[in-house]
């Protein structure tokens, strides 16, 4: 089963709006990931994550690394009817353990 | 340049049948992942191929089983089908064993099991 708990598990917002949504884990992790999936496609890296306390931006997408290497959160800034889609957490550790997902549905 | 492809798109099988899907990697890599997404889910690693060897496996049966062949490309076997095997197997290549962080994704083969 998941490993990762991830939330929340789905979102409706108004165009415009930011969204937030995190993932936390029993398990320390080196690298987390952050994933966005759309329908019938794989999913697509959004943001790497390589050191505990890091920052990392990629245009209107933020993601933070956990001081414990045992969460992370990514937000969305001014959110687009093209953000629409389920989106993953990911730790790598030995392997690589997903999320549930985050179903974000962006209202025009 | 060609992202990573699989094959068949779509694929309906029977309780007990045994299915092979394919994998062809992203130019340039060498290291080929399965990875099993039941409905609603999130992908869970299955096993990684890597020079022609399984190099790791996550927690499924013997019933799964791979192969990776001499130009990187890599099936996926499923003996003995249960219904709980339906889901979309995902194929994620990348370049050399330690950079599956930067892994990309097929669009996965979506099997369903009656």
């Amino acid at each position: 089963g998941q490993q990762l708990n991830q939330s929340p598990q789905s979102m409706f917002i108004q165009e415009g709006e930011d969204v937030s949504m995190n993932c936390t884990s029993s398990s320390i992790f080196n690298t987390w990931l952050w994933y966005k999936q759309e329908p019938g496609e794989g999913p697509v890296l959004l943001i790497a994550l390589y050191k505990a306390g890091e920052l990392t931006s990629n245009g209107r997408l933020t993601a933070q690394f956990g001081i414990t290497r045992k969460d992370s959160f990514l937000n969305i800034s001014a959110s687009i009817p093209s953000d629409v889609g389920i989106y993953f957490c990911a730790g790598q550790g030995n392997d690589m353990r997903f999320g549930a997902g985050t179903r974000l549905t962006v209202k025009p | 340049d060609a992202g990573v492809t699989q094959s068949p798109t779509h694929l309906i099988k029977t309780r007990g049948q045994q299915v092979t899907l394919r994998c062809s990697p992203k130019s340039g890599h060498d290291t080929v992942s399965w990875y099993q997404q039941a409905l609603g889910q999130g992908p869970q690693f299955i096993f990684q191929y890597y020079e022609e060897e399984e190099r790791q496996r996550g927690n499924f049966p013997d019933r799964f089983s791979g192969h990776q062949f001499p130009n990187y490309s890599s099936e996926l076997n499923v003996n003995a089908l249960l219904l709980g095997d339906s889901a979309l197997y995902l194929c994620a290549s990348s370049y050399e064993l330690v950079r599956t962080d930067t892994q990309y994704f097929g669009p996965g083969t979506r099997l369903t099991v009656l």
